[in-house]
């Protein structure tokens, strides 16, 4: 039981490129979420997913975009990376917001140059 | 939507003190309270949590306290270690939404 593995730990991206961040849970929950943490700012949603075709946008959701084909995986494409996307990125899973909390990733640290 | 203020934002005690954190949120529908533990350059990990029909939960030396009415929510660290150095996060959420989370509290306990 891996848990949620969020690939990969560190990137350095130049200002313009595109990548994708990759989040995938083995506990079959329904609920997953992608959050940026910066110092001083908490946690900030951008996206979420409540199920398989199904996503919606949190508080900062410009310049991402996501997608949630299957119950497990849940990307988080940058569309062209700018350095106030410079962040630590975290996806998490819950079975619903009020039946436990979140299973956080361990992170993806993002240097956009 | 739900807005949670969380205070203070740094918080240092001495080894074998009590540490206190507060929450306030917004929304009276919001039903569910969990606090999250964050490690330097680690991933949050929940550490206890509380619903809207209890008024206190204990786990050895951490707790937490609700009250709806005012709506606030504390954790109590009791005979803190230095391994309880970290910065916590309090949320909440209500059925069919995300978690909102407050901005964090960085504990430093002093040897």
């Amino acid at each position: 039981n891996a848990g949620v593995t969020q690939t990969p730990k560190f990137q350095v991206l130049k200002t313009g490129q595109s990548m994708t961040l990759q989040c995938a849970q083995d506990m079959n929950h329904e609920y997953m979420s992608w959050y940026r943490q910066d110092p001083g700012m908490g946690l900030r949603l951008i996206h979420y997913s409540v199920g398989a075709g199904i996503t919606d946008q949190g508080e900062v959701p410009n310049g991402y975009n996501v997608s949630r084909s299957t119950t497990e995986d849940f990307p988080l494409r940058l569309l062209s990376a700018a350095p106030s996307q410079t962040s630590v990125y975290f996806c998490a899973s819950t079975p619903a917001p009020t039946s436990g909390g979140y299973t956080f990733g361990s992170g993806t640290r993002l240097t956009v140059v | 939507g739900e807005n949670v203020e969380q205070h203070p934002s740094t918080l240092s005690v001495q080894e074998g003190d009590s540490a206190v954190i507060k929450c306030t949120y917004s929304d009276s529908a919001s039903n569910y309270f969990p606090w999250y533990k964050q490690e330097l350059g680690k991933r949050p990990q929940l550490i206890i949590d509380i619903r809207s029909n209890v008024g206190e939960k204990k786990d050895q030396r951490i707790a937490v306290t609700l009250n709806k009415t005012a709506k606030h929510f504390s954790l109590h660290i009791t005979e803190t270690q230095p391994e309880d150095s970290a910065v916590y996060f309090c949320a909440a959420s209500k059925p069919g939404n995300q978690f909102y989370f407050g901005t964090g509290t960085s504990l430093t306990v002093i040897p």
